[in-house]
């Protein structure tokens, strides 16, 4: 069974970067995922997909100062230069044959 | 600009039936997968249905098969749900999602768009 693991909650102070982690469970290392960001009140917003060797694209119109990366089953979300708005929740999803869709629990951010 | 506006949410019964839609402009729409996500309140997400592009394929999670049907009108650009036998546990904020044009599970599954989501209560 394919599960996706995120801390609940995750902290950095305006202006600083902060990195977020997404794990996939063991066997499904070679997993591409996706990043989402659900600012309060909103529906989500796509921010990239991250493939295993770390290559990543992303959804249109977002800023330079998101960035993914990969190391083995783990999946990274990387935000620097933070910003007020980019305190959200972050979903990091996968999906493939026989699973459909698998979304991890996500990461509160807080801006301080 | 890609748009997605959902509609049809409210207050029903235990048991009771609701056809959510979603309004898609701004990309070919039929050329696209599309994808019902749900969120109950303060929880996370959970993918609900998917539908190919031309409507031949659907795709359902345990939890609503046999219940929801999730179908789509390309002269309309619409998304629809029809949600029947709803229980308590439906409660949830309904996002409808666009997918990739791939025919494979990438195209289905990889949402890159979003709807504003319509809210859903079951209670009586």
């Amino acid at each position: 069974q394919l599960v996706l693991t995120q801390s609940p909650s995750a902290s950095a102070s305006l202006g600083a970067s902060v990195k977020l982690t997404c794990t996939l469970s063991s066997g499904h290392s070679s997993y591409a995922i996706a990043w989402h960001q659900q600012q309060p009140e909103k529906g989500p917003r796509y921010l990239m997909k991250l493939n295993s060797d770390g290559s990543h694209s992303k959804g249109d119109g977002i800023p330079d100062r998101f960035s993914g990366s990969s190391s083995g089953a783990e999946r990274y979300l990387t935000i620097s230069s933070l910003q007020s708005e980019d305190e959200a929740d972050y979903y990091c999803q996968t999906w493939g044959t026989g699973i459909r869709v698998v979304f991890g629990g996500g990461t509160k951010l807080t801006v301080l | 600009e890609v748009q997605l506006l959902e509609s049809g949410g409210g207050l029903v019964q235990p048991g009771g039936s609701l056809r959510l839609s979603c309004a898609a402009s701004g990309f070919t729409f039929s050329s696209y997968a599309m994808s019902w996500v749900r969120q109950a309140p303060g929880k996370g997400l959970e993918w609900v249905s998917a539908i190919s592009g031309s409507g031949g394929s659907t795709y359902y999670a345990d939890s609503v098969k046999g219940r929801f049907t999730i179908s789509r009108d390309n002269s309309k650009n619409t998304l629809y749900l029809q949600m029947n036998s709803l229980r308590a546990e439906d409660t949830a904020v309904y996002y409808c999602a666009k997918g990739q044009l791939e025919l494979n599970d990438e195209g289905l599954y990889l949402f890159d768009y979003w709807g504003q989501g319509t809210l859903v209560t079951v209670s009586s």
